[in-house]
């Protein structure tokens, strides 16, 4: 079965820093996908990066990175330059199949405070 | 506008009430899906339909029951609710094509 595991129920980072939310998974598929989600306190669940199993690079969206580590399983995200709004909860999630849109597998978040 | 919407997006109800949730899309895709979020779960997720002929159990679709009325509308109903039911509830959508889900605003159920 696939597990997403993220073992910080919370962080906190200073404003203009770097932070980095760990993420491990298990899975016996070989093609799958993962994500991570931000979820602000109004609720919503915001898309912020995604990453195949087979890309080769590591993915990038502006301030966010995906350090992809296929041998570990694991794929932390990393905010650069903290922001005062970036204060949410963080979920990473897998998806079991490649490019096929696949159910989404949520770990239980991390969240993130971002102090002044 | 948004391309995810769910109505309503509060619900305060009594046990035993039927309650439907409602889940429109105008991003065209074909995949929906229904999700419960419970504090310190995560979101878990319920029923999931691949097209308008297909719809599938999902982790936790035990007393739950989802209709797929047009591609670009999914139901999601709770026939007798019960407190256990309480939590947010998101609706989400993908593409056939790529995997990445876009979800709803969400709607906070309270079962007393």
């Amino acid at each position: 079965a696939q597990k997403i595991t993220q073992t910080q129920p919370g962080m906190f980072v200073q404003e203009k820093e770097a932070v980095t939310l760990d993420c491990t998974y298990d899975t016996s598929d070989q093609s799958y996908g993962l994500f991570w989600y931000k979820q602000p306190s109004s609720g919503e669940m915001i898309f912020l990066i995604y990453q195949g199993s087979y890309d080769e690079q590591n993915a990038t969206e502006g301030r966010y990175s995906l350090n992809f580590q296929k041998a570990r399983k694991s794929a932390n995200l990393v905010i650069s330059a903290s922001q005062l709004g970036d204060s949410a909860m963080y979920f990473c999630a897998m998806s079991p199949i490649y490019n096929q849109g696949g159910k989404l597998i949520f770990g239980q978040g991390t969240e993130l405070s971002v102090k002044p | 506008d948004a391309d995810v919407t769910q109505t309503p997006r509060n619900r305060i109800t009594k046990t035993g009430k039927r309650i439907m949730l409602e889940c429109s899309q105008t991003k065209g895709h074909d995949r929906m899906y229904w999700y419960r979020q419970d504090p310190g779960l995560g979101l878990r997720l319920i029923y999931y339909s691949f097209d308008v002929k297909d719809i599938n159990k999902g982790e936790i679709s035990d007393g739950y029951s989802v209709s797929r009325q047009a591609q670009a509308k999914f139901s999601l109903s709770l026939e007798s609710a019960i407190p256990n039911q309480t939590a947010l509830y998101f609706c989400a959508t993908s593409d056939i094509a790529r995997d990445e889900q876009f979800f709803g605003p969400g709607t906070r159920l309270t079962v007393l």
